[in-house]
């Protein structure tokens, strides 16, 4: 079975600055993992997904994030926050074997950036 | 459509009433997902159909909760008997094919409350 763990249920930081939102995961196979995005009163929005191709996997808005397998970590990371950033973000592991097709989500990471 | 459709956006109802949920997916979108996000909770993987059927039921929280899809398009999820703590949001998601590395386009939801 798969499991996500996301580190911080919050992350503060000010429009400009970098921003890091931590994930691990575990999993018996070789995973595939997502970070999803959900502003507020809308749907969840894929942001990016590592499917075993490159390490560092670049997403949509200047968001990237670094599959550590060493680790077990698939951390979220933006140079320079902006405003429309706020949202609350999913790290998300999928099933293999018999879940093959089935996603776990963690708990989600609200992120606050001050003007 | 142009993004999956979940209807109705708000449900308040009775304990001890049933409750249906519809989900429209994008057309042509064979794979459907259903989710649950409790208040200060991940999201909860329910179920997820290939067409017709549905191989992974392990997700329903207990036999009052069932789902069906009809012509490989909507999706309708029953709750019977609800209970306070069946209170979430209930979210749709649907992709083109099924498959754990597959993009998934989510609905907004349906915000059920029990009281």
């Amino acid at each position: 079975a798969q499991s996500v763990t996301q580190l911080d249920s919050h992350v503060s930081v000010s429009e400009g600055t970098p921003v890091l939102l931590r994930c691990n995961y575990s999993s018996s196979y070789s995973p595939s993992l997502f970070w999803y995005v959900q502003h507020p009163n809308k749907g969840l929005q894929l942001l990016l997904k590592y499917t075993s191709a490159a390490t560092l996997v670049k997403g949509i808005n200047g968001f990237e994030a670094e599959f550590k397998k060493s680790e077990t970590s698939f951390h979220l990371t933006k140079p320079s926050a902006h405003m429309s950033d706020a949202a609350e973000y999913f790290c998300v592991v999928s099933g293999s074997g018999t879940s093959y097709g089935k996603l776990t989500f963690g708990q989600g990471t609200i992120l606050t950036v001050h003007p | 459509g142009a993004g999956v459709s979940q209807s109705p956006s708000n449900k308040v109802t009775e304990k001890g009433k049933d409750v249906e949920l519809r989900c429209d997916p994008i057309s042509g979108h064979t794979a459907l997902y259903w989710y649950r996000q409790s208040l200060g909770q991940g999201l909860e993987f329910l179920i997820y159909f290939q067409g017709n059927s549905a191989p992974d039921k392990s997700g329903l929280p207990s036999d009052r909760f069932s789902a069906e899809r009809t012509g490989g398009s909507v999706s309708t999820l029953t709750i019977q008997r609800t209970q306070q703590e069946d209170s979430a949001v209930y979210l749709c998601a649907s992709s083109l094919v099924w498959g754990s590395n597959e993009k998934l386009f989510f609905g907004s939801g349906t915000q059920l409350s029990v009281l």
